[in-house]
C-alpha cells in the first residue's frame, strides 16, 4: 500500500534563496509522482509530472527529481519569490489506477 | 482551451440533507476522479469514473455516491450530511497519467 510523507509541514525562507522540499513514498515500484501547487482556498496547479522511467523533470525555475530505490522525490526552487508562497503536494499513483495518494503538503512562505 | 470547472463555488447545507456538485472536464479527458480535501490535509480520493463506469472507489461510505455521464462531465453526490462532510471537494480530468484538478467546491456543513 502506498503512502507518501512530505516533511516539513511548513517551510519559511527569505526572498531569493534556493530551496528544497521532500517528498517520501513507501511503495518503490512507482509508475509516476506529480507536484502540485495550492493557493489558500483553491484548486490543484499541476507542476511536474516524472515518470517512473526518469529520474527528473524540470520546468522554469523547478526542477522535480525522483530516486525509486530510496524512496524518495525532491522539488527544487531556485530564486524563491513571494509569488512562490503556497502549499505544494505531492501524490502517487496507487497501481495504475487514477486514485492519487497525497502527502500532507509542506507550506512555503517566502519573506520579502 | 478551458480547464476542469466545478459548480458551484460554495455551498452551505444542513445537518442531514444532501448535496449535488458537478465537474465538467477538460474537452477530450475521458477520466474523472473526485477528491475530499479538509483543512491541512492532503486531498483524499473518493471515485473515480472513465468512460462512465466506475474505476475506483475511496474508503468513503455509501453516503457519497458519483456518475459520469456521455459527455464526460460527472456528478458527486452525498446524502444525509454530517459535519464531518465540511470540505473542499476537487474534481480532476486525465487523457493518461497526469491528473488536472478544479478549482473546487467548498461545501460547509452546519
Amino acid at each position: 500500500k502506498q503512502e507518501v510523507t512530505q516533511i516539513p509541514a511548513a517551510l519559511s525562507v527569505p526572498e531569493g534563496e534556493n530551496l528544497v522540499l521532500n517528498c517520501s513514498f513507501t511503495d518503490s515500484a512507482i509508475y509516476n509522482l506529480q507536484w502540485f501547487r495550492q493557493d489558500p482556498g483553491k484548486g490543484l496547479t499541476s507542476l511536474l509530472l516524472i515518470q517512473s522511467s526518469q529520474r527528473e523533470q524540470t520546468s522554469g525555475r523547478l526542477n522535480a527529481s525522483l530516486d525509486k530505490s530510496s524512496g524518495r522525490s525532491t522539488l527544487y526552487i531556485a530564486a524563491s519569490q513571494p509569488g512562490d508562497s503556497a502549499t505544494y503536494l505531492c501524490a502517487s499513483p496507487a497501481g495504475q489506477g487514477g486514485k492519487l495518494i497525497f502527502g500532507q503538503g509542506t507550506e512555503l512562505s517566502v519573506k520579502p | 482551451d478551458a480547464g476542469v470547472t466545478q459548480s458551484p463555488t460554495h455551498l452551505i447545507k444542513t445537518r442531514g440533507q444532501q448535496v449535488t456538485l458537478r465537474c465538467s472536464p477538460i474537452s477530450g479527458h475521458k477520466s474523472v476522479s473526485w477528491y475530499q480535501q479538509v483543512l491541512g490535509q492532503g486531498p483524499q480520493f473518493i471515485f473515480q469514473y472513465y468512460e462512465k463506469e466506475e474505476r475506483g472507489r475511496g474508503n468513503f461510505p455509501d453516503r457519497f455516491s458519483a456518475r459520469q455521464f456521455p459527455n464526460y462531465s460527472s456528478e458527486l453526490n452525498v446524502n444525509a450530511l454530517l459535519l464531518g462532510d465540511s470540505a473542499l471537494y476537487l474534481c480532476a480530468s486525465s487523457l493518461s497519467y497526469e491528473q488536472y484538478f478544479g478549482p473546487g467546491t467548498r461545501l460547509t456543513v452546519t
